[in-house]
């Protein structure tokens, strides 16, 4: 099974508009932290916003907002008032940091394309 | 204010050379990592370090060697390359403590084909 599944592969949307960027996520750790970031054309990965498993709030970064449902196993990336600039590649990770034997470092899902449309 | 720096940005290879991809930070990580992005995936993680002289194996670490004898270098080794290596690789580096925390922040990447 997928630790990560982003069923979104693409995402049309106009400029100002918000967007939701699906994640949901499978894990039998408590602790756990949920990562977005950001692939532009150009290649990089640009880290967008952090969410802990024990953390009550939602996060925020800006224009970025993290919808958690923990119940869910759900983390949806939030963009409000999309700009041309947002069109790129959206990955969502997670680190479970003390599941026994398995390797510490992120788990990617596949990615959602978004394309901001003038 | 480098970060994360990765050489070269670009290479080709014929099957069966050998060569090393070079990674330095210069933020103090104790961690570091070696991930490849193939076409439509993720990253998927390779080997990683906690530390000097620390390293693990990651999900796909088949073909491929590293080392960590500094804080500040994870230079990642194929020893003989084969075209299932094509892809492009990112090296991440990130602080150990509140582990779940720990943001990684990656190198620019570099584009390999293997011929």
């Amino acid at each position: 099974a997928q630790k990560i599944t982003q069923t979104q592969p693409g995402m049309f949307v106009q400029e100002k508009e918000a967007v939701t960027l699906d994640c949901t996520y499978d894990t039998s750790d408590q602790s756990y932290g949920l990562f977005w970031y950001k692939q532009p054309s150009s290649g990089e990965m640009i880290f967008l916003i952090y969410q802990g498993s024990y953390d009550e709030q939602n996060a925020t970064e800006g224009r970025y907002s993290l919808n958690f449902q923990k119940a869910r196993k759900s983390a949806n990336l939030v963009i409000s008032a999309s700009q041309l600039g947002d069109s790129a590649m959206y990955f969502c990770a997670m680190r479970e940091p003390y599941s026994g034997g398995g390797a510490d470092g992120l788990t990617f899902g596949k990615g959602t394309h978004l394309i901001i449309q003038p | 204010n480098a970060g994360v720096t990765q050489t070269p940005k670009f290479q080709v290879l014929k099957t069966g050379q050998s060569m090393t991809l070079q990674c330095a930070q210069d933020m103090n990580h104790e961690y570091m990592s070696w991930y490849r992005q193939d076409p439509g995936m993720g990253l998927r993680l390779i080997h990683y370090s906690v530390g000097a002289g620390i390293t693990d194996q990651g999900e796909v670490p088949n073909g491929y060697n590293v080392s960590r004898s500094t804080t500040e270098d994870f230079p990642l080794r194929l020893l003989s390359a084969a075209p299932s290596q094509t892809s492009v690789y990112f090296c991440a580096s990130s602080y150990r403590k509140n582990l779940a925390k720990n943001i990684q922040y990656f190198g620019a990447g570099t584009r390999l084909s293997v011929l």
